[in-house]
């Protein structure tokens, strides 16, 4: 089965640093998407971890422990347009494409 | 990345009516997805639709329910059947990028029944 877990919403100051933290139980495991997606709005892509470690890309970075089955999206300099649903999902892999999502984590910046 | 359009962008049907929701691509995909977010909640798939054969429908997912046509490499419809308010939600396409690893979604189809 797949269960992937996030929290539901956090709150952050503008200029901050963030994390917000997914762990995800999977029959097949091939790599981990974060997406952003603000209301009303589509999800956009922002990172996809395959190996262990940190990448980081600009102010946004993701981390993945593969034996932990954990993961973690890191947001720095936090600014108000970051306020959003932050999507983590598993990908199979394995000759399938399917994503399993989390539930998303509703982040709000205050001032 | 693929510019993915979709069309209704929204809709406000009656029960008992069907609607058919268009995903156009810019470019040539081999596989394409749909998903439902429903109020509140992350993504569910609901089919994988490959060009030329039937679509691979997710566990609670039937086929009499959400027909699905993939006539061609950039094109694909999702029918919503016999609605109910239980399936107002927003039905969203995506597509796999020129790498695995890439999944683009369209703006998505927001739906209401009443």
């Amino acid at each position: 089965g797949q269960n992937i877990d996030q929290p539901t919403e956090m709150t952050a100051t503008e200029g901050a640093i963030v994390q917000i933290n997914c762990t995800y139980q999977t029959s097949g495991f091939n790599g981990l998407f974060w997406y952003q997606q603000h209301a009303g709005e589509a999800p956009t892509f922002l990172s996809y971890n395959v190996l262990d470690g940190l990448e980081e890309k600009g102010r946004f970075s993701s981390f993945l422990s593969r034996s932990k089955g954990y993961s973690y999206l890191l947001l720095k300099e936090l600014q108000m347009k970051d306020s959003a649903s932050y999507l983590c999902a598993a990908f199979s892999g394995a000759g399938s494409y399917q994503l399993t999502f989390g539930k998303g984590t509703k982040l709000s910046v205050i001032p | 990345s693929a510019v993915i359009s979709q069309k209704p962008s929204r809709d406000i049907c009656q029960r008992g009516t069907s609607l058919t929701i268009q995903c156009q691509v810019d470019s040539q995909v081999t596989m394409m997805f749909w998903y439902r977010q429903q109020p509140g909640q992350s993504l569910t798939l609901i089919a994988t639709a490959n060009q030329g054969s039937e679509a691979t429908y997710e566990s609670g997912f039937v086929i009499d329910k959400f027909p699905i046509s993939r006539p061609n490499l950039t094109f694909s419809t999702l029918t919503v059947s016999n609605m109910s308010p239980e399936d107002s939600s927003i039905y969203l396409c995506s597509v796999e990028g020129q790498n695995y690893n890439e999944q683009f979604f369209g703006p998505g189809t927001r739906l209401t029944v009443l």
